[in-house]
């Protein structure tokens, strides 16, 4: 099945630096979220942007829906330990079904 | 309100055996997705129902069906087992009939196959 291609694919940072991610496809979407999963767990939904050019923001976190509809990106301020885990990017076209992102491996040294 | 709730957890199945998944979604919602996660593939949607009518159907073979029933509850059955079909399966429910939006997943069912 189609995939996004997400990067970094890992990232180790210090506690308190921000984060930078993001996800870009050669297909356009009409929603874009933004996923955490932690182990053993399902994927919890962080963000959601519904149009090209939204910039919408979840406490720490701020994401935007590219202008072109084929990217998103997704920043983190001031990281804490609670933010390790893996973040998916996930694209969705009808109301059917999400194509996910490969993922990025959150690592923040305490 | 509840979240979505997967049954099993775990399961330990051998090669040629077949398995049922269950998933319930959260009170309201009508559509229901299946999505296979592993190592080298990441998430794979597998299919989605509602109202009872399977929507739409990703690329796998067809050993992986399913079915949602008049409560929404959705079973996945896998047939003939084979060890590549290792995986986590995780179930996501949706509404569109209110401002919510996007899909909550369950916590999944971790298939392990011998």
């Amino acid at each position: 099945g189609q995939q996004l291609n997400q990067s970094p694919q890992s990232m180790f940072i210090q506690e308190g630096e921000d984060v930078s991610m993001n996800c870009t496809s050669s297909s356009i979407f009409n929603t874009w979220l933004w996923y955490k999963q932690d182990p053993g767990e399902g994927p919890v939904l962080l963000i959601a942007l519904y149009k090209a050019g939204e910039l919408t923001s979840n406490g720490r976190l701020t994401a935007q829906f590219g202008i072109t509809r084929k990217d998103s990106f997704l920043n983190i301020s001031a990281s804490i330990p609670s933010d390790v885990g893996i973040y998916f990017c996930a694209g969705m076209r009808g109301a059917n079904n999400l194509f996910f992102g490969t993922g990025t491996r959150l690592t923040v040294i305490p | 309100k509840a979240g979505v709730t997967q049954t099993p957890r775990y399961l330990i199945k051998t090669r040629g055996q077949q398995v049922t998944l269950s998933c319930s979604p959260i009170s309201g919602h009508r559509s229901v997705s299946w999505y296979q996660q592993t190592p080298g593939q990441g998430l794979q949607f597998l299919f989605e129902y509602f109202s009872e009518t399977q929507r739409n159907k990703g690329n796998f073979p067809g050993r992986f069906s399913g079915r949602q029933f008049s409560n929404s509850r959705s079973e996945m059955n896998v047939s003939t087992l084979e060890l590549g079909d290792s995986a986590l399966y995780l179930c996501a429910s949706s509404s569109f009939q209110t401002s919510e939006y996007g899909y909550t997943f369950g916590s999944g069912t971790r298939l392990t196959v011998v």
